[in-house]
């Protein structure tokens, strides 16, 4: 099966500037996952959607973040205006089921790098 | 607040001898555990999982032991190959949250030599 697709795959802007990511799941995941990654640290959720609607952003920086997975399936990622401190891989994740028991395997993509100047 | 630690940023080991991975845990609500493996330019993969109620899964060259009294779990490798210089992370999942998300260590490299 194909995996997760991400675009694009590096970004470079200077800081204040927009900039947009672009995830497509693995078809049938109905849950997907927005991870940024920050150098030297693990991968940190900033928002989680189950179908088209948000389960989880209670990490998002909502006054320049927003995410949107309109008809459930691609997702976009945005960061207007960037700051600095906005550099890292933006990691889109996605899994068969975000309910129930048993461990919750995520599909990740490559990531989307960013660097803020 | 990270409650999922990887005390160790790197770790250096020869090839066909054992790699110990080690990870500890503060939130004892954590019911899942999993390690993920990445190597550069590429996303986290799967690697192996352990529920809360066991203290020992095992797949091939990789075992995990989880010790819930110590909040403690530990990924050994072996024997340790090349490819399996990678980045390690240890992620949690909550019992309390029905959705699944994953909390991650920030990670260990690993790097096997000849």
């Amino acid at each position: 099966e194909a995996g997760v697709a991400q675009s694009p795959r590096y970004k470079i802007i200077e800081k204040r500037q927009s900039v947009a990511f672009w995830c497509n799941p693995i078809s049938g995941h109905a849950t997907l996952y927005w991870y940024q990654q920050i150098l030297g640290q693990g991968p940190k959720l900033l928002i989680q959607f189950q179908n088209n609607g948000v389960v989880d952003d209670s990490q998002l920086p909502k006054d320049r973040f927003s995410a949107e997975r309109l008809k459930g399936v691609d997702s976009t990622l945005k960061i207007q205006p960037a700051k600095l401190e906005d550099s890292a891989v933006y990691l889109c994740a996605s899994s068969l089921v975000g309910l129930g028991t048993g461990a919750n395997v995520l599909t990740f993509g490559a990531g989307s790098r960013l660097t803020v100047l | 607040d990270q409650q999922v630690k990887q005390n160790s940023p790197s770790l250096s080991v020869q090839e066909g001898r054992i790699s110990i991975l080690n990870c500890d845990y503060t939130n004892s609500m954590f019911d899942y555990f999993l390690w993920y493996k990445k190597y550069p330019a590429e996303g986290p993969t799967f690697l192996i999982s352990i529920s809360s109620i066991k203290d020992k899964n095992e797949d091939g060259r990789f075992t995990v032991f989880l010790n819930k009294s110590a909040k403690h779990l530990s990924l050994h490798i072996v024997p340790s190959q090349p490819g399996d210089s990678a980045v390690y992370f240890c992620a949690a999942r909550e019992t309390t949250d029905s959705w699944g998300k994953l909390q991650f260590g920030a990670g260990t490299q690993v790097v096997v030599t000849p």
